[in-house]
């Protein structure tokens, strides 16, 4: 079974700085994905970047790019230019990826959160 | 472009009573999936469905039943309501392919009295 942790609750950040995000998951499979999720206040899940595990670049959309170290099983989330509207809760999350002639249902592995509140 | 949509978004029931919480996507996705979450869990898969009367248990499906007799629809039950059930219900879908995006509903906030 797989596990995703997330250590840090809560973080805070000014407006306009960069934070990072934590994550670091357990499993024994080989071919999976990794992904961050946005979690605002309206409660909508939110998909922010999303990390194929075969494949060695880091995944960067605008803002957000994350640091994926397979060896050591860790995946966090940098948020540049922190924005007011990026308040919310940011959830990592861990997809297995079916094998060869397998299949897979796409289960996802949530992390607990982690809060974030920039502030002005 | 309704996208997935979840009914009601609040629900306060009592113990022992059975609710059901509606579920419905217009992209026509193979795949559907509830999931709970509870502060300091996350999100946990309760039920999952590949396909029209397809579907299996997740992480926590205990006292939960679903259903899908049709592709856009994938209603979840609380056979008896309990007090450990009060949480935040999401659904979501994503179409067959596994590299596809899981797309989620609004949820809907359930609290068991």
């Amino acid at each position: 079974a797989q596990t995703v942790t997330q250590s840090q609750p809560e973080m805070s950040v000014q407006e306009a700085e960069t934070v990072t995000l934590s994550c670091t998951y357990d499993t024994s499979e080989n071919n999976y994905y990794l992904f961050w999720y946005k979690q605002p206040p309206s409660r909508q899940m939110i998909l922010v970047i999303r990390q194929e595990a075969y494949k060695q670049q880091n995944a960067t959309e605008n803002r957000f790019s994350v640091n994926f170290q397979k060896a050591a099983k860790s995946f966090s989330l940098k948020i540049s230019d922190s924005q007011l509207g990026d308040t919310a809760m940011y959830f990592c999350a861990f997809m297995k990826r079916a094998n060869a002639g397998g299949t897979s249902y796409g289960k996802l592995t949530f992390g607990q959160g982690t809060i974030l509140t920039v502030h002005p | 472009d309704a996208g997935i949509t979840q009914s009601p978004r609040y629900k306060i029931t009592e113990t022992g009573r059975q609710v059901t919480l509606m579920c419905h996507q217009t992209w026509s996705h193979s795949y559907m999936f509830w999931y709970r979450q509870d502060l300091g869990h996350g999100l946990r898969l309760i039920y999952y469905s590949a396909a029209a009367d397809i579907t299996d248990k997740g992480e926590v499906p205990d006292g939960y039943v679903v259903s899908r007799s049709k592709t856009e629809n994938f209603p979840l039950t609380l056979e008896s309501a309990t007090r450990s059930q009060t949480s935040v219900y999401f659904c979501a879908s994503r179409r067959d392919s596994i590299a596809d995006t899981q797309y989620f509903g609004p949820g809907t906030r359930l609290t068991v009295l």
